[in-house]
């Protein structure tokens, strides 16, 4: 069964990190574009970041300099790593896999992993 | 302030039909394909829709897509209390960089 599982997120301080982890069962996340989505409470989806199976990475602006996607291939996992947190990165994280036809779309999600930053 | 614009809330009778709207621009939707996503309470998104009006396998035909231009509509018939969701329309531009609508809630009535 193809599976996305988040976790790592939590409550965490102003200016703090934290890594998020989503492990993938089912499919190989090298072989796959993999993004990282958020939404913050009561409010719409936000794209984060992507990561080609090429390696390459793009990042949503709000976060450039502060997240870091990278993903273990040993361990099938994506992660995000979050630095700098502010409170406008309260949210909950999804990792979904991005699948291809004839346009992108985000066809496996996450449970999501809710992330919390407050003092 | 969502780069696609859809209108917060529609609502109809069980039964009934009822389209939800998504605008964009030549940079994001004219150019590139639509995708919906459906957001049932307390859940995480699942996708409903691809490349403008495919559905993906297990989705009902009571779902539809279709795009124009620079607007996307998603439609759905035979209206179930189930379907009370939060749906989502979507695109991804050439860098592979996202834009998505601020969301719709479906109430029926």
């Amino acid at each position: 069964e193809v599976q996305l599982v988040e976790s790592g997120g939590g409550l965490i301080q102003p200016g703090g990190s934290l890594r998020l982890s989503c492990a993938a069962s089912g499919f190989t996340v090298s072989s796959n574009y993999m993004s990282w989505v958020r939404q913050a409470p009561g409010k719409g989806l936000e794209w984060v970041s992507v990561i080609y199976s090429g390696g390459s990475t793009y990042y949503a602006d709000s976060v450039k300099g502060r997240f870091t996607i990278s993903r273990d291939n040993s361990k099938n996992t994506l992660y995000l790593q979050m630095n700098s947190l502010r409170a406008e990165d309260t949210a909950v994280y999804y990792c979904a896999r991005l699948d291809f036809w004839s346009g992108y779309y985000l066809g496996v999600w996450g449970q999501g992993t809710t992330v919390t930053v407050s003092s | 302030q969502s780069v696609l614009t859809q209108p917060p809330s529609v609502s109809a009778a069980p039964g009934q039909k009822v389209t939800i709207s998504c605008s964009g621009s030549s940079s994001n939707i004219g150019n590139n394909y639509v995708s919906w996503y459906q957001q049932l309470p307390g859940t995480a998104p699942k996708l409903l829709i691809y490349d403008n009006n495919k559905r993906p396998s297990g989705i009902p035909d009571r779902f539809s897509g279709s795009k124009s231009g620079t607007s996307a509509t998603l439609g759905i018939t035979g209206l179930q209390t189930g379907d009370e969701a939060d749906y989502y329309c979507g695109t991804w531009d050439s860098s592979l960089s996202a834009s998505f609508g601020g969301g719709t809630k479906l109430t029926v009535l």
